[in-house]
């Protein structure tokens, strides 16, 4: 029972350009998202988080905006950037575990 | 470094053998979360613990499967019997609350991928 899901597998985007990564959820409980980057060898790092009081939450080149009633969350990297290639993690912590997406591979070209 | 530290970082088993992942979490989380990314796939759920309880395996297989988290010492996920199914990177989590009610964040490790010869 996938409760977080990321259905775009890949993503290939210009170096500059933005990059939006999609997440939708199916439970209405969660009430918080977090964003993962994970590179190849490496543990999951925290990237950043929103939580459902909010529909936008801003970081330096990364922002997540939130759609409750669409129930869809998304990442925008802007300008982004080869370094940024990785994959990418959208969680929902409820119910004594963090609910993870299957991941979407970033690639930035240069 | 206060992160999460898992060992040892690559493990090698042969078949029948049993493998013993260790976890410390990042200093002052009490909550410890154990994930298993097989190839090419996501993070699946396995174990969530606090000091010395168990407080959600709906993720473990039922057998060969174990975890623990002491009142002293990381926790370990302990794996026996060991099949070539079992290869594969495990996840340990920290977080300073539970994840029962949200507006929580977890820190991860590097992992331990293991390898069943």
């Amino acid at each position: 029972d996938q409760q977080v899901k990321q259905n775009s597998p890949s993503l290939s985007v210009q170096e500059g350009r933005i990059s939006i990564l999609n997440c939708d959820y199916t439970n209405s409980m969660f009430d918080y998202f977090l964003w993962y980057k994970k590179y190849p060898a490496e543990g999951p790092t925290f990237l950043i988080s929103i939580s459902s009081i909010k529909d936008k939450n801003e970081d330096g080149r990364f922002t997540v905006f939130l759609n409750k009633s669409a129930k869809h969350l998304s990442l925008h990297i802007v300008p982004s950037q080869p370094g940024d290639s990785a994959v990418y993690f959208c969680a929902a912590p409820r119910f004594n575990k963090f609910y993870f997406g299957s991941g979407t591979k970033l690639n930035v070209k240069p | 470094n206060a992160g999460v530290m898992q060992n040892p970082r690559h493990l090698v088993r042969r078949r029948g053998q049993e493998a013993r992942l260790r976890c410390s979490p990042m200093k002052g989380h009490s909550h410890v979360y154990w994930y298993r990314q097989l190839p090419e796939e996501g993070l699946k759920f396995m174990v969530y613990l606090q000091k010395e309880n168990i407080i959600d395996e709906s993720g473990m297989p039922k057998e060969r499967f174990s975890a623990e988290f002491p009142k002293e010492g990381p926790s370990i996920l302990r794996i026996q019997q060991v099949v070539r199914g079992d290869s594969a990177a495990y996840f340990c989590a920290s977080s300073a609350q539970g994840a029962l009610g949200g507006n929580t964040e977890a820190f991860f490790g590097q992992g331990t991928r293991l390898t069943v010869v």
